[in-house]
């Protein structure tokens, strides 16, 4: 199972709005509602931001959106700030009956 | 809320096994289930395999499949991930995450476990 793919890196300045794409095949995010996003601060566990493929947990905030088209899904963080710098990885459930992970995005607040 | 809480950083020796530790807390221990997650240095997150606390059921990525044993004491509500024959390559962040289902996202997650496996 290969990785998803992510852009290596993703800059905005405070306030903008910035999209992380996750490409994966029909084999995975193509053919399942089952994508989700997480935000990664080194040294700290993993946050789930978005779950099947928009929907956002308790808690998380509405400046978090999430998106899918065909087998690329989308990430958009709008009214960016200074914490949200981190690493993101999505994730997908795959046709066969496991989870793949993209290869991660790590997003600078300029 | 759930907390899950992983077992100390480990130093292991080519060839050896470690075993990682998950305590679930906050009555969420039965009915779900309980992926290992790793992340190699500079590397993205690699889905190791399930085990569902109730049943014991186990499911593998294909890759790990003979290598990597995912067991639960239920008295305590620990679930463990045992790696074997380690090398250089195993050296990475060991995550255990929870997931309401066995194909959903990733609710929680504990804090990580630092192996590293050097001669």
């Amino acid at each position: 199972q290969s990785a998803l793919t992510q852009p290596a890196s993703v800059s905005g300045s405070p306030g903008q709005s910035i999209t992380i794409s996750c490409t994966g095949t029909s084999g995975d995010v193509g053919d399942y509602n089952y994508v989700s996003w997480y935000q990664h601060h080194p040294g700290k566990a993993p946050k789930l931001m978005i779950y099947d493929v928009s929907k956002r947990p308790s808690g998380v905030s509405n400046r978090f959106s999430g998106s899918k088209s065909a087998n690329t899904a989308s990430l958009t963080i709008s009214g960016l700030q200074a914490e949200d710098e981190a690493d993101y990885y999505c994730s997908s459930y795959t046709s066969g009956s496991t989870y793949v992970f993209g290869t991660g995005t790590k997003v600078t607040v300029l | 809320q759930v907390q899950l809480v992983q077992s100390g950083a480990e130093v292991k020796k080519p060839g050896a096994s470690v075993k990682v530790s998950c305590k679930a807390s906050g009555n969420t221990f039965s009915g779900h289930y309980m992926s290992w997650v790793r992340q190699a240095p500079g590397q993205g997150p690699e889905w190791m395999g399930w085990i569902n606390p109730n049943s014991g059921g186990t499911n593998y990525a294909q890759k790990f499949q003979g290598w990597v044993v995912m067991t639960r004491d239920t008295t305590i509500s620990t679930v463990y991930m045992e790696l074997s024959r380690l090398t250089s390559d195993d050296t990475a962040v060991y995550y255990c995450a929870l997931s309401y289902a066995p194909h959903t996202s990733f609710d929680y997650w504990g804090q990580g476990t630092l192996v590293i496996v050097s001669s």
